[in-house]
């Protein structure tokens, strides 16, 4: 089985910059997550996707990042304009369906570097 | 405030060594409580999952308890090996938080030779 796909691994930009990460999830996942994870800190969810809807964007700071799930597989995030508290790794994760039951796969992540 | 304590923040073991790695949470309602590997630069991978009637849980050399009156739970790894070198996280998740998880910061394991 595929694992969750995301691209690119690493991205340095400069701060006030755009940029975009693209999450392809397991195939068959209608729940997606986007997590920021800043060096030693554990995950924090920014985003939760149920095919193609948004379930919880509570700590997405919307007037910077966006993300969409049009068709309810691929996801895109992205962050304009970026700012130095930005550079963290971003998570892309997904579930068979939403609920604390069901086990949530992480893809390897995208570290990004704002200068 | 952080609702998944763990510690320690790191720890360093000669290879072939037993540890120990702490969760203390506060979540409440619980619902469950996963523990996840991290290798660097790699996205977490689930160890285990206990639910509040599961006192322990293993997975090869990896023992999970959890004593949800003390809401308090441990990682216990086994003849430790090299590859173990990674960052454990604590994810708990409560009945009233929606289907978002707490994760602790993690605790840094390197196991040297």
């Amino acid at each position: 089985e595929a694992g969750v796909a995301q691209s690119p691994r690493y991205k340095i930009i400069e701060k006030r910059q755009s940029v975009a990460f693209w999450c392809n999830p397991i195939s068959g996942h209608a729940t997606l997550y986007w997590y920021q994870q800043i060096l030693g800190q554990g995950p924090k969810l920014l985003i939760q996707f149920q095919n193609n809807g948004v379930v919880d964007d509570s700590q997405l700071p919307k007037d910077r990042f966006s993300a969409e799930r049009l068709k309810g597989v691929d996801s895109t995030l992205k962050i304009q304009p970026a700012k130095l508290e930005d550079s963290a790794v971003y998570l892309c994760a997904s579930s068979f369906r939403q609920g604390g039951s069901y086990e949530q796969y992480f893809g390897p992540g995208t570290r990004l570097t704002v200068t | 405030k952080n609702q998944v304590e763990q510690s320690p923040q790191s720890l360093i073991i000669l290879e072939g060594k037993n540890c120990t790695l702490q969760c203390n949470y506060t979540v409440s309602p619980f619902s469950n409580l996963r523990w996840y590997k991290q290798d660097t630069g790699r996205g977490p991978v689930s160890l285990t999952i206990m639910t509040f009637s599961e006192n322990t849980k293993s997975n090869g050399r990896y023992t999970a308890t959890l004593d949800a009156d003390t809401k308090q739970s441990s990682l216990h790894i086994t003849a430790s090996q090299l590859s173990d070198s990674a960052s454990y996280i604590c994810v708990v998740r409560g009945w009233d938080s929606g289907y978002a998880l707490n994760f602790g910061k993690g605790t840094s394991l390197l196991v040297t030779p």
